[in-house]
């Protein structure tokens, strides 16, 4: 069963750092793009930033570019998210998704929430 | 960007009713579009992939229609836990973009 195990979120003050982390099990993990969707309070769904399965290929939004990093680490079949400079607007439920432009958003992870406020 | 605008907004049903939801993209993506079903406090969930395939699991009840730039989510004759927010999504260009969602609210 494939299974997608976001963590990390929390409550931090604007300018702060966070880093989350996706722990993927149930599907061989180093095959497939990952990306990070993000859902503000009561807003829609916004993509927020994909990689390749080899890590050699990296896309971000522009709301976020210059400030997030996307990585991941095959060995350990984990997806990450560094957040620095983190703005009120950031606020959101942060989903891990399995897939990019090659394939679907087949399967998602529960979300962590992200809370930047002052 | 590609921007997918969906229609209407809100969507006021009875069950049993038929659902048609709409999505337009700003240009073409060929068929490069699916659409995800999102319940309250939870995860999106695939449903139609490929402009016109469901997803493993996905009741007949639903299907997707279209290319290029107009798009058709059709829901046969709604089940009680349709009653949720739809959304669109394409791949064709990065950035990839969701439309804005349509909710499906009973009447």
């Amino acid at each position: 069963e494939v299974q997608l195990l976001e963590s990390g979120g929390g409550l931090l003050q604007p300018g702060g750092s966070l880093r989350l982390s996706c722990a993927a099990s149930g599907f061989t993990f180093s095959t497939y793009a990952m990306t990070w969707v993000r859902q503000a309070p009561g807003k829609g769904l916004e993509w927020v930033s994909s990689i390749s399965a080899d890590t050699h290929t990296i896309f971000y939004a522009d709301s976020v570019k210059g400030r997030f990093t996307i990585s991941r680490d095959n060995s350990k079949n984990m997806l990450y998210l560094q957040m620095n400079s983190l703005r009120v607007e950031d606020t959101a439920v942060f989903y891990c998704s399995r897939g990019a432009s090659s394939t679907w958003f087949d399967y998602w992870g529960q979300g962590t929430l992200v809370t930047v406020s002052s | 960007d590609i921007v997918l605008t969906q229609s209407p907004a809100t969507l006021s049903l009875s069950p049993g009713e038929r659902a048609t939801l709409s999505c337009r993209a700003s240009q073409t993506v060929s068929s490069n579009l699916a659409w995800y079903q999102q319940k309250p406090g939870q995860a999106p969930r695939l449903l139609i992939y490929d402009a016109s395939n469901r997803a493993t699991g996905i009741p007949a009840r639903f299907s997707g229609s279209g290319s290029a730039t107009d798009f058709t989510l059709t829901i046969s004759s709604l089940e009680p836990e349709d009653f949720a927010v739809y959304y669109c999504q394409q791949r064709t260009k990065w950035p990839l973009t969701f439309g804005g969602g349509t909710k499906v609210e009973i009447k």
